[in-house]
């Protein structure tokens, strides 16, 4: 079974506070996620990887950046928190993204309140 | 314009009975493909049925099936003889064009499921 794991299921964080939101997923896939999930709004994407080192930008990066210097391993930054990022943080993956039923796999999520 | 529209926020449904979701999708790209995922209160997202545009028959996973109207762009969730465990919010999401190199997935808002014992 795919497991993605993401280091915390609760964060609390003041405002101005740097955060790191880690990820980690264990069957080599090429392809990894950030969401963000707020009610009424559904999942938008923040940022996407296909590739170690390789970033591009989804449909609400601002405030946000990302790291992957291992394949398994995807991390969100948000430099200096604010509270209109207080959300629920859902981080997946999927293996290359080339067949056309190719799901996405998806760890617990986090939720993370910004004071 | 919402690529992704479920019109339903929330819905009650007696146990044992079918339920059929809705979604309706707005694309231009003749190659898409529709995913279904349910989300539990645990949080983690489950995936639970895909239907790609060119699949000549409607995809069908244990109790779920897909009602596929390409010409109306609807792809409604459909779960036979419900069960508590059913209870969790569903989301419709659509992936567009060629998929290599179109890995992103566009998501709709949601529809929260409740099932009545």
């Amino acid at each position: 079974d795919v497991k993605v794991t993401q280091s915390s299921r609760y964060l609390v964080k003041r405002t101005g506070e740097k955060v790191f939101l880690e990820c980690v997923q264990d069957m080599d896939h090429e392809n990894m996620f950030w969401y963000r999930q707020d009610p009424g709004l559904g999942l938008r994407l923040i940022y996407f990887s296909y590739d170690v080192k390789m970033k591009e930008k989804g449909d609400i990066p601002e405030g946000y950046s990302v790291s992957r210097e291992k394949k398994e391993r995807f991390s969100l930054i948000l430099e200096s928190a604010s509270t209109n990022q207080t959300s629920m943080y859902l981080c997946a993956s999927s293996f290359s993204g080339r067949a056309p039923g190719e799901t996405q796999y998806f760890g617990p999520g986090t939720r993370l309140l910004v004071l | 314009a919402q690529k992704i529209t479920q019109t339903q926020p929330g819905m009650f449904v007696q146990e044992k009975e079918a339920v059929t979701l809705d979604c309706t999708y707005d694309t231009s790209d003749p190659s898409y493909g529709l995913f279904w995922y349910k989300q539990p209160s645990s949080g983690e997202m489950i995936f639970l049925i895909y239907q790609g545009s060119y699949d000549q028959q409607n995809a069908t996973e244990g109790r779920y099936s897909l009602n596929f109207q390409k010409a109306r762009k609807s792809a409604n969730l459909v779960i036979s003889a419900s069960q508590l465990g059913d209870s969790a919010m569903y989301f419709c999401a659509m992936r567009e064009g060629k998929f290599y190199g179109n890995e992103k997935l566009t998501f709709g808002t949601g529809t929260r499921l409740t099932i009545i014992p």
